[in-house]
């Protein structure tokens, strides 16, 4: 069965810090790869989408960043942080959303302090 | 362009039905999507409908009119448990971005 691990759960970081943030799948080859931003009661905003390895799609002009440097893994980055940068990072995967919508995994919570 | 709009709020009884809408524009339909997202986790997957009418799934139905841009989620026999935020969704033409709706808070009391 196919599984999305996604780390770490929470952070609390400085403004002006670096990020990092992963996500592998397991289970599937070739998933379709997202990142989206939830803010603290609001809707999901998608940063990130990814067909391919080395194939990035940026949704929202900022300061993040997203590489696919293989398959099944998608990392989130920043180089410097921002206070609206804080929210809850979700990623996800599918492998045709008309069929089974997307898995999420169980997100990070990024505070930027 | 897509836009999605959902109630912000919405409190109903144990053992109550509720019915939650979404009215939704985008410019090619590749379905829509429900899911239910509890406070502090990831949304699940609760149904698509790619047709219009009624899909009945447990407890929950969902229902899509692609003429009038209308969905809505139907929830039967409500449980504490089913508190949660329900979030409307729509894929793009191409079906790689799905935007999603602000999300619908449920409160379930006793």
């Amino acid at each position: 069965s196919q599984t999305i691990h996604q780390w770490p759960a929470t952070l609390v970081q400085p403004v002006g810090s670096p990020l990092s943030l992963e996500c592998t799948v397991e289970g599937t080859s070739n998933p379709n790869l997202y990142w989206y931003r939830q803010a603290a009661g609001r809707g999901l905003q998608l940063l990130f989408y990814s067909v391919g390895i080395g194939q990035i799609s940026s949704e929202v002009p900022q300061n993040l960043s997203a590489s696919r440097p293989q398959d099944r893994q998608f990392i989130l980055s920043s180089k410097k942080l921002l206070l609206s940068d804080s929210g809850f990072y979700l990623c996800a995967w599918s492998n045709g959303v008309r069929d089974y919508g997307y898995t999420f995994g169980s997100g990070t919570r990024l505070t930027v302090v | 362009g897509q836009n999605i709009d959902q109630p912000t709020e919405m409190t109903a009884t144990e053992g109550a039905i509720v019915q939650i809408n979404c009215t939704y524009q985008t410019s090619g339909f590749n379905g829509l999507f429900w899911y239910q997202q509890h406070a502090g986790e990831a949304p699940t997957f609760l149904s698509y409908n790619v047709l219009d009418g009624l899909e009945e799934k447990g407890r929950f139905s969902s229902f899509l009119s692609r003429s009038k841009g209308y969905s809505y989620l139907l929830l039967k026999e409500l449980q504490m448990k089913d508190s949660a935020s329900y979030l409307c969704a729509v894929p793009n033409t191409g079906g790689f971005k799905t935007i999603f709706g602000a999300g619908t808070r449920l409160f379930v009391k006793a």
